[in-house]
């Protein structure tokens, strides 16, 4: 069974940094375009960067390029997010999610994870 | 950057049938054919329900459909469920942003 679990949000000061987690399970991490996606509270849903398989291509929208960071070890079946410079904006649910097709991108997603919470906030 | 347009609200009666309409651009919506829809109950994860327009994956109730027209993008609910009531997000291919992925604003589907 396919699961992504994802870990280490919480309460952080504007400015401050955390690195979210999404461990995988159920299949080959490495086989899969990997995205996060991210919900702030009374908002939509939004992708907020995506990853090859290799780790060589990353994507970020534009309200998070230049302070967020996306990386994979396939070895571990872990994807990443490297959050720099936090604002009260980035306050969300963050989830992981896996790209539909296997090997490239297909501009959705098949599977989820439940997400975790990061509040910025002094 | 922006978001894809969707009505904030719609409701219908169990039994009866509901669309949400999703309009972008020629850049987006209208000129490619990877437009999906997911369903988000809150505190769950979100789940696809259509890709490619029209697609289903597997395990996804026939009750759900997609469709096209120009730049505007539909999800149609056939015979409508208690627990249908969730949100609903479209999203598509962009040409115009570096992450090439954008979602609509979403719609609330309020079951009566």
């Amino acid at each position: 069974e396919v699961q992504l679990v994802e870990s280490g949000g919480g309460l952080v000061q504007p400015g401050g940094s955390l690195r979210l987690s999404c461990a995988a399970s159920g299949f080959s991490l490495g086989g899969y375009w990997m995205y996060w996606v991210r919900h702030a509270p009374g908002k939509g849903l939004v992708w907020i960067s995506r990853i090859n398989t290799y780790g060589s291509i990353t994507d970020y929208a534009d309200s998070v390029k230049g302070r967020f960071t996306i990386s994979r070890d396939n070895a571990n079946n872990t994807l990443y997010l490297q959050m720099n410079s936090l604002r009260a904006e980035d306050t969300a649910v963050y989830y992981c999610a896996r790209d539909y097709c296997s090997g490239g991108t297909c501009y959705y997603a098949d599977y989820w994870g439940l997400g975790t919470r990061v509040t910025v906030s002094s | 950057q922006s978001t894809l347009t969707q009505p904030a609200s719609v409701s219908g009666s169990p039994g009866q049938s509901i669309t949400i309409s999703c309009t972008g651009t020629s850049s987006d919506v209208g000129g490619y054919d990877y437009v999906s829809w997911y369903q988000h109950h809150p505190g769950r994860a979100p789940k696809l329900m259509i890709y490619d327009v029209n697609r289903r994956p597997s395990g996804v109730s026939n009750r759900f459909s997609g469709s096209k027209s120009g730049n505007t993008a539909s999800l149609t609910i056939s015979a409508l469920q208690a627990e249908d009531e969730a949100d609903y997000y479209c999203s598509s291919y962009t040409k115009s942003n570096t992450l090439d992925v954008i979602f609509g604003g979403g719609t609330k589907l309020t079951v009566l």
